[in-house]
């Protein structure tokens, strides 16, 4: 089976823009979460989504958010960019129910300039 | 009372040799513990993962060793090899559906030929 898939692997904007991140999970895998990883905060949980429907969301502001299609690919959006938020973007797969296990794939580097 | 707490923060280890890194916990409500290895430019790969009903386990040259009550858990590597050089990472979910995982913040070990 393929690995889970993110795109694009490397985006550089500026300050108040917005940027899209799209996620493609595992075959078969319904659930799919997303990762904020930086040098100060390390891996940090953004939201998780299952059936197209979010389940559970970390401590971030608004300016994050997400969604899941009905092909579970997932995509996440940052709106009204800082340069804090800078990072390595991970999304992880699972099969969802039943399964704990996740899965992640390469991430998105996001440079806010 | 959601934190993980990862030591040592680097770890150099002779080629060989066994690797070990901690990690420990306060909340009671979690019940899947995972370790990932990180290269640098990848996403996180699960290497092993345990329950609170085993105490080890062991895949390979990697071992999981967990103590309930100390509210602590640890992950073995043994005949350390360069190409285990790598970040690694524990982490922890709390019971029930959703699969947010709470990270430790990480040890860089370095395994030298």
């Amino acid at each position: 089976k393929a690995g889970v898939t993110q795109t694009p692997r490397y985006l550089i904007k500026t300050r108040g823009q917005q940027v899209t991140l799209s996620c493609s999970p595992i075959s078969g895998h319904r659930s799919v979460s997303w990762y904020q990883q930086t040098p100060g905060q390390g891996l940090q949980f953004l939201f998780e989504y299952f059936s197209e429907t979010q389940r559970n969301k970390g401590n971030f502001p608004g300016r994050f958010s997400g969604r899941q299609f009905s092909n579970s690919r997932s995509e996440m959006n940052v709106s009204t960019l800082e340069l804090g938020d800078s990072a390595l973007y991970l999304c992880a797969s699972s099969m969802g129910q039943g399964s704990d296990t996740q899965y992640f794939g390469p991430g998105t580097r996001l440079t806010v300039l | 009372q959601q934190q993980v707490k990862q030591s040592p923060q680097s770890l150099i280890v002779q080629k060989g040799g066994i690797s070990i890194i901690n990690c420990a916990y306060e909340n009671t409500a979690f019940d899947y513990f995972p370790w990932y290895q990180q290269f640098p430019g990848k996403g996180p790969a699960l290497l092993i993962a345990i329950r609170p009903d085993v105490s080890e386990k062991k895949e390979g040259r990697f071992t999981i060793s967990f103590n309930k009550s100390a509210k602590q858990f640890s992950l073995h590597i043994m005949d350390s090899q360069p190409g285990d050089s790598a970040t690694y990472f524990c982490a922890a979910k709390n019971s029930g559906s959703a699969r947010q995982l709470t990270f430790g913040s990480g040890t860089q070990l370095t395994v030298l030929p």
